[in-house]
């Protein structure tokens, strides 16, 4: 079982910034969360992961609370091209236990 | 750099009819494998994964099966597909040396209808 909630599906205004959030109030002290998102018909695709601080790269922002309960996925200027169910996921890294997904979060981006 | 493939992108099967999925990683050696299926309007549900040459772990006891023969080929089966087993399914792999950030990279997909 996933051990994240996520909301169902949001929606995000084209150009603004979309925050996507995520709870994991059971998370351990090893675990990392990460997040993949798919478009559809695709298959999902890496988009970031943290332990503890802040991270950031090309694509998002990841923000996570001091207690590690729960993150937030920002997407600075959402794009048409960014529309898809959004995974967030918690797991111990590196290792051998494979990703668990949940239902995630429908981004729909509108123009 | 690495790359996945998985074949076919699409088949059609009549029910009680066998299946095989070919999934080949290249670039890397010692990966973790695994298949995900996500049947219509679903999440992704994971099916197997291996470790290793002849490891396999099976998540949801069903009539598939899988088989790692080579350090970088991942197969899944059946003997007999049942309607059930339509959906998209696909092969992932990870690092699996220690040190590694986790990271899962994705196939195409493969998309069975069992008609």
């Amino acid at each position: 079982d996933a051990k994240t909630t996520q909301p169902p599906s949001m929606d995000c205004a084209e150009g603004r910034a979309a925050n996507l959030p995520c709870n994991h109030s059971t998370i351990s002290g090893n675990e990392y969360v990460y997040w993949y998102r798919q478009i559809h018909s695709q298959g999902p695709q890496y988009i970031i992961h943290g332990l503890k601080n802040n991270e950031t790269n090309e694509m998002a922002s990841l923000i996570i609370t001091e207690d590690r309960k729960s993150s937030t996925l920002i997407l600075p200027h959402a794009t048409l091209r960014d529309t898809a169910v959004y995974y967030c996921i918690v797991r111990v890294a590196p290792g051998n236990t494979p990703l668990v997904f949940g239902k995630g979060t429908r981004l729909s981006v509108i123009a | 750099s690495q790359t996945i493939h998985q074949w076919p992108a699409t088949l059609v099967q009549p029910v009680g009819s066998p299946l095989s999925l070919e999934c080949t990683v290249e670039g890397t050696s010692n990966p973790n494998l695994y298949w995900y299926r996500q049947a219509a309007g679903r999440g992704l549900q994971l099916l197997f994964y291996s470790v290793g040459i002849g490891q396999i772990s099976s998540e949801v006891p069903q009539n598939l099966s899988a088989s790692r023969p080579q350090d970088r080929q991942f197969i899944l089966s059946s003997k007999k597909l049942l309607l059930s087993d339509s959906g998209f399914y696909l092969c992932a792999w990870s690092a699996g040396t220690s040190g590694s950030p986790g990271e899962l990279f994705f196939g195409e997909g493969s998309r069975l209808t069992v008609l």
